[in-house]
């Protein structure tokens, strides 16, 4: 059974930076395109980005420059890394499984970016 | 950026009853549409991919019809469990991008 498990969220003043991390089980991260999701408060899906298993990696324009997706293959882990946050980056960010579409999501965690 | 619309926003049924709800894509995406169900407070679930395919475990309940740039997703006897909103997204181009959602309400 695949489980993804994030954490790394909380509260963060407009400008800071956050390091959300997601731990797998039951799938390899360096074998499986693996990609963050985010929902802003009582908002609909935006696909954030996603790591390919050569390593190459893919941003949303709203991200772009300013996060970092990457894995530790060794801890069958992924990260983010998100820099300069702005408040509406505020939202509950997944942790998830694929590249055309989702087919495993962890539980989220939340970011609030708030002064 | 491909502009994934959904309707209703809001579709108020009752238990047992048919439900469609639709999605429509600024332009053609194919068949690489998905369709994914979410409840309060709950993570996303995979429904249909490929337009039509029901994901693992999914009832028959739930089918997906359409290609190019309109889908529909049909629940066929709502069950008390299916109530929730329901997200369209394309994959056939990046940015992948998701519709604004359907809520199913009970009637």
């Amino acid at each position: 059974e695949v489980q993804l498990v994030e954490s790394g969220g909380g509260l963060v003043q407009p400008g800071g930076s956050l390091r959300l991390s997601c731990a797998a089980s039951g799938l390899t991260v360096s074998s499986t395109y693996m990609s963050w999701v985010r929902q802003a408060p009582g908002k609909g899906l935006e696909w954030v980005s996603v790591i390919y298993t050569g390593g190459s990696t893919y941003y949303a324009d709203s991200v772009k420059g300013r996060f970092t997706i990457s894995r530790d293959n060794s801890k069958n882990t992924q990260y983010l890394q998100m820099n300069s946050l702005r408040v509406d980056d505020t939202a509950v960010y997944y942790c998830a499984r694929g590249l055309a579409f989702i087919d495993s999501w962890g539980q989220g965690t939340l970011v609030t970016v708030s002064s | 950026e491909i502009v994934m619309t959904q309707s209703p926003a809001t579709l108020s049924v009752s238990p047992g009853e048919r439900a469609t709800l639709s999605c429509r894509a600024s332009q053609s995406v194919g068949n690489n549409l998905a369709w994914y169900q979410q409840k309060p407070g709950q993570t996303p679930r995979l429904l249909i991919h490929g337009a039509s395919t029901r994901a693992t475990g999914i009832p028959a309940r739930f089918s997906g019809s359409g290609s190019g740039t309109e889908f529909t997703l049909t629940i066929s006897s709502l069950q008390s469990e299916d109530f929730a909103v329901y997200y369209c997204q394309q994959y056939n181009n990046w940015p992948r991008t998701f519709g604004q959602g359907t809520k199913v309400e009970i009637k």
